[in-house]
């Protein structure tokens, strides 16, 4: 089974800075089959990216992911203040299909 | 527009069995895709429960296989999960999603509470 590390825990910023959020598997994701969620207090997670760098429809440009093997990154390029949430990568490669890592949170300094 | 939602008691008591059941709407579940529940206990992370293919094959998160059961009714358009012998550690709110591999439609989520 795949463990999934996210860091920081926590990463506080202020908006219009640049956010790094890293995501690391104990085992190498096959095909980079790593998804990001975005998760805001009370509401369900969304899916952000696929596919390790695929940005899904509803999320800007100032989103991206980058990585492969066992070391991925999301990056929002300048903060804006929706963006502040919880993050979660996900990887679906391996068996089983659902592992997800424990999060990080980005808040405003 | 896929739109999912849960459904089922907010109050479970110890040892006995969470039931859920998620709706789907815009979209067939016979016509395929993998469905899948999730959990996330109060200010914790996200873990992954289960999924069902539409034809009936399941997949259980090694951690909880032996308690869980999920099912799919598709003259309903429903899939279903149980829980059984819960504790207060299985109070969490329950999302059910698409699974693509990823989960790319989620349900609001339901808050199950165990407690006597």
């Amino acid at each position: 089974e795949v463990v999934l590390t996210q860091s920081p825990g926590t990463l506080s910023l202020s908006p219009g800075e640049r956010a790094t959020l890293s995501c690391r598997a104990s085992q190498s994701v096959r095909s980079n089959y790593l998804a990001w969620y975005q998760q805001k207090p009370g509401q369900a997670p969304r899916l952000l990216i696929y596919g390790a760098s695929t940005r899904a429809t509803d999320f800007p440009d100032r989103f991206s992911g980058s990585g492969s093997g066992t070391d991925f990154t999301l990056t929002i390029s300048r903060l804006e203040p929706e963006d502040f949430a919880m993050y979660y990568c996900q990887e679906y490669g391996n068996s089983p299909p659902g592992t997800f890592g424990g999060g990080t949170k980005v808040e405003i300094k | 527009q896929v739109q999912l939602q849960e459904s089922g008691p907010g109050l479970v008591k110890p040892s006995e069995t969470l039931s859920l059941t998620c709706t789907v709407s815009g979209y067939s579940i016979s016509s395929g895709f993998y469905w899948g529940w999730i959990r996330q206990p109060p200010g914790k992370g996200l873990e992954w429960i289960g999924t069902i293919y539409h034809s009936g094959s399941t997949y259980y998160n090694p951690s909880l296989k032996s308690r869980v059961s999920i099912s799919v009714d598709t003259s309903k358009n429903q899939f279903s999960l149980k829980l059984t012998s819960v504790t207060a550690a299985d109070t969490a709110v329950y999302y059910c999603a698409r699974h693509t591999g990823y989960f790319d439609y989620w349900g609001q989520g339901a808050l199950v509470t165990v407690s006597s």
